[in-house]
């Protein structure tokens, strides 16, 4: 498969459960994102990795918790949400720093969070 | 602080009429500023960037520093130009923040 693919497409969780999302890129890239879309918010930037380092942690809640195990995957861990945390997660993938290309981000469709 | 501003949430025009969505940033660095459309059912897509210079889809957007904006102007617009569109900035380590988004509806 070619892209960026999310899974699961649709999740529903409680507050005490521990669940994971998952972001795959096939498109040979350096830096990965993680953005949050809900309705009320504009597309806020969460984490970023580059070159499977850490560079951007937008202040983000410690009960959302990313990995990046190498440069194609990406995780967002998630324990003890609250249900404002209910939200479009969206990844991204770029060429990334040095490249002509930085900054044009290439999306997955979106897990949908429910936090019940 | 890094910022991206547009004005308009909403924002409808009749087929064929120009359309111009506003976008406003903030940031001390160098810009790198895009704008990314959401058409239905379909992902977040890149639609231009200020460094090529070029138009797609009929779209077109200068980049004026001394203002601040990066404003996406079609001359006529089309029903399928109907869509989300985010204005993005791009700033160091790989950073790119987003606007909320104007909604663009055309008119038939």
């Amino acid at each position: 498969e070619t892209g960026v693919t999310q899974t699961p497409r649709h999740l529903v969780m409680g507050m005490t459960n521990k669940k994971s999302l998952k972001c795959e890129q096939h498109l040979g890239h350096n830096a990965m994102y993680w953005y949050k879309q809900s309705a009320k918010k504009p597309l806020e930037l969460m984490f970023v990795y580059s070159l499977e380092e850490r560079v951007e942690n937008n202040s983000v809640p410690s009960r959302f918790s990313p990995e990046c195990p190498n440069s194609s995957h990406l995780f967002l861990h998630l324990h003890t949400l609250q249900p404002e945390d209910s939200a479009l997660y969206l990844c991204a993938s770029s060429q990334g720093l040095g490249s002509s290309n930085t900054g044009e981000l290439f999306f997955g469709e979106g897990s949908r969070l429910t936090v019940l | 602080a890094q910022r991206v501003t547009q004005p308009e949430k909403l924002l409808s025009v009749f087929k064929g009429a120009p359309v111009e969505l506003k976008c406003n940033y903030s940031y001390s660095g160098s810009p790198e500023l895009f704008w990314y459309v959401q058409y239905s059912r379909q992902r977040l897509q890149l639609l231009l960037r200020h460094i090529s210079r070029e138009s797609i889809k009929g779209f077109t957007a200068d980049l004026n520093k001394g203002e601040t904006s990066f404003h996406l102007k079609k001359p006529f617009a089309q029903e399928e130009d109907s869509a989300m569109y985010y204005c993005a900035l791009g700033t160091s380590y790989d950073k790119v923040i987003f606007g909320p988004g104007t909604s663009l509806s055309v008119i038939p």
